[in-house]
Parts: C-alpha cells; sequence; structure tokens
C-alpha cells in the first residue's frame, strides 16, 4: 500500500511569493492534516480537512490556506512567503476519528 | 489535549530493552495515547497508540497504567534505526495532534 506522497520535496522561493504543495493521501483515507516544522517552534498544526471540508484549524495567519479535492488529495498554500515560513511541511492522512495518522516525509520549504 | 511530559534525551545499549517514559496526569476519559517517532528529516513514523488497556505491535509494546496518568513505550530489542526523536501525545482524535519536545533516544553499539 503506497504511503502519503507529498511534492515537491524541496522549494526554494523568495519573500512575497506565493507557494502551493501537495499532498497525495493513503488510499481510502478522508482525513487529511497538514503541520509545520521549524527549529524553533517544533511541529506545529495547520489544519485539517475531511470529504473537502476544513474541520479544525491551527493558530496560523490566513496567509496559510489549503483545500481538499474530491480523491482526498490537498493542497495547500501559502500566499505573501516571509522568511519565517522557512520549514518542512508535512501532510498526514488517517480514517479520522481515533485512528493514528501517517505521516509523508515534508516538502522543505526556503524562503530567500 | 492533556500535556505530555517526556525526558529530553535517553541513551540504550544495542539490543536491550528501550523503556521510553512519559507523564499526562491531565489525560481526560476519552483521549488516547499516541506514540510517533521522526527520524531526521524524514516524517514522523506512527508507533502505537491505546486507551486503557496495554498494546503490542511489530514495532513496540504500550504500556498505560492503571490510572492513565503515565505511559511507558518499550522497543524490546533496540537497534542503532531506532536512533530517533520519540513523541507521546494524547488526544482524542487522531488527525489534530500537539507534538511536544519528545524524547531523543539515541542507541549505542
Amino acid at each position: 500500500k503506497a504511503g502519503v506522497t507529498q511534492t515537491p520535496r524541496y522549494l526554494i522561493k523568495t519573500r512575497g511569493q506565493q507557494v502551493t504543495l501537495s499532498c497525495s493521501p493513503i488510499s481510502g483515507h478522508r482525513s487529511v492534516s497538514w503541520y509545520q516544522q521549524t527549529p524553533g517552534q517544533g511541529l506545529q498544526f495547520l489544519f485539517e480537512y475531511f470529504s473537502e471540508t476544513q474541520r479544525n484549524k491551527g493558530n496560523f495567519p490566513g496567509r496559510f490556506s489549503g483545500r481538499q479535492f474530491s480523491n482526498s488529495r490537498s493542497e495547500m498554500n501559502v500566499s505573501t512567503l516571509e522568511l519565517g515560513d522557512s520549514a518542512l511541511y508535512l501532510c498526514a492522512s488517517s480514517h479520522g476519528g481515533n485512528q493514528p495518522q501517517h505521516f509523508g516525509d515534508g516538502t522543505r520549504l526556503s524562503i530567500l | 489535549d492533556a500535556k505530555t511530559t517526556q525526558p529530553p534525551s535517553m541513551d540504550c545499549a544495542e539490543g536491550r530493552a528501550a523503556n521510553l517514559p512519559c507523564n499526562h496526569s491531565t489525560i481526560s476519559g476519552n483521549e488516547y495515547v499516541y506514540w510517533y517517532r521522526q527520524i531526521h528529516s524524514q516524517g514522523p513514523q506512527y508507533i502505537i497508540h491505546g486507551l486503557k488497556n496495554n498494546e503490542t505491535n511489530e514495532m513496540a509494546s504500550l504500556i498505560i497504567t492503571e490510572d492513565r496518568k503515565s505511559s511507558t513505550l518499550i522497543l524490546p530489542h533496540a537497534t542503532l534505526r531506532d536512533t530517533a526523536v520519540y513523541y507521546c501525545i494524547v488526544a482524542n482524535a487522531g488527525n489534530m495532534l500537539t507534538f511536544g519536545g519528545g524524547t531523543r533516544l539515541m542507541v549505542k553499539p
């Protein structure tokens, strides 16, 4: 069974640009969550989508947004990039409820 | 979600059991204990989770105390590849996890 796939693996952008990251969940999983990992703040929850609806949202500014498609694939978008947005962005999928999430290996975003 | 407390680092000899403790004294009745680990530059890997009973799978065992205020993750025969940061997380659902600092486990030959 294929795991969670995130593309691209690495990305370099400059301040002020926007970026879109993609996540393909494990087949059959309808819940997709996004996390940001930085050396200073650790792993922080961004938002969760289930059946194309955002169910939960972390404490991030509105520049961070996401969506989920009918096939459960998800994208997250960050607009007006700042230097502090440099991070590893992780996607995780699950069946929902108390079932565990399974993570992809992330997209490493660097802002110059 | 309840907060967890883990030692920042631990060492373990290769081939020996690694016992990683976690305190979660404010856990509520519907919250599960989840364990993940993260090896450098990879996404967190799910290990095991449980509610009240002890659990075992091919990777590890999870021992939860009767009052549910603490738990221990046991890797029965640690190998060098088990060197990672281990996260203990308490949550009532598996889809919105709050990660703390975790325990950095170093398995030594």
